[in-house]
C-alpha cells in the first residue's frame, strides 16, 4: 500500500530557529495534511493541502503541496517552546469514499530554549 | 461541549478478556475511525465507518469489532484481549466525504497484562 516516508524520526533545534519537515511518497496524492500531537493527546489538524503547488500559512507555520503530489513540506518559524511534540503528514490518494488517510510515522521536535 | 470524546483514557485489562473502547462525536460527521498507534509503526487504521450501520476494515483489524448504530457512537471492542493489543487508541470523525480532514479524540490508553 501506499507508504509516507518521513525523516529523521527526531529533530533538536534551538527556540528562534526555523525547521523544516518533508513527507514524501512514491505515489500520488490528492491532499496533504500536517498535524501535531502534544504528548498525551490527540492529534490536531495544523494545515491542509488540496492543490499541487498550494502555499498555506497558518501562523508560525507554512504547508506546501509539492507540484509532483509525492510530497508536502511543513515550516515553522522562530521556534518556541510549546512547538515541542510530534508532526505527523498525511495523505489521501484520491478523491472518493474509499480513499483513506494514509499517515506517516512522524518527526519527534524539541525545542531547546 | 462539542468534539470528539473517548472513554476510559486509560484502561488496564486482562488476557482474554473483552474491553470496549467508546466514542462519542457531535459533529453529526458522517465518517469515524479508530486508529491505534504504536512506536514505530505511527497511526495505522484498525476500523471505519461512512455511515450508521456502515463498517469497513482498515489496515490492522484482527481482533477487533466495530458497530455503528448511532451517528454519533462508534465504540471498538476487542472481544478477547491479547497483549499485542496493548497501544494508544484514537478515535477520530470527518465530515461528508474521506477527503476532508480528520478530527481526533484524545485517545485511550491500554494495556494488557
Amino acid at each position: 500500500g501506499q507508504q509516507l516516508n518521513q525523516s529523521p524520526q527526531s529533530m533538536f533545534i534551538q527556540e528562534g530557529e526555523d525547521v523544516s519537515m518533508n513527507c514524501t511518497s512514491s505515489s500520488i496524492f490528492n491532499t496533504w495534511l500536517w498535524y501535531k500531537q502534544d504528548p498525551g493527546e490527540g492529534p490536531v489538524l495544523l494545515i491542509a493541502l488540496y492543490k499541487a503547488g498550494e502555499l498555506t500559512s497558518n501562523g508560525r507555520l507554512t504547508a506546501q503541496f509539492g507540484i509532483t503530489r509525492k510530497d508536502s513540506f511543513l515550516n515553522i518559524s522562530a521556534s518556541i517552546p510549546s512547538d515541542v511534540g510530534i508532526y505527523f503528514c498525511a495523505g489521501q490518494p484520491y478523491t472518493g469514499a474509499n480513499s483513506k488517510l494514509t499517515f506517516g510515522k512522524g518527526i519527534t521536535l524539541s525545542v531547546r530554549p | 461541549d462539542a468534539g470528539i470524546t473517548q472513554s476510559p483514557r486509560y484502561k488496564i485489562t486482562e488476557t482474554g478478556r473483552q474491553v470496549t473502547l467508546m466514542c462519542h462525536q457531535t459533529w453529526s460527521h458522517s465518517y469515524m475511525f479508530w486508529y491505534r498507534q504504536d512506536l514505530g509503526h505511527g497511526l495505522r487504521l484498525i476500523y471505519y465507518s461512512a455511515a450508521a450501520d456502515i463498517t469497513d476494515k482498515g489496515e490492522v483489524p484482527d481482533g477487533y469489532v466495530v458497530s455503528r448504530s448511532k451517528t454519533e457512537n462508534f465504540p471498538l471492542t476487542l472481544e478477547s484481549a491479547t497483549r499485542s493489543q496493548t497501544s494508544v487508541y484514537f478515535c477520530a470523525s470527518s465530515d461528508w466525504s474521506m477527503n476532508t480532514e480528520a478530527f481526533f479524540g484524545q485517545g485511550t490508553r491500554l494495556t494488557v497484562v
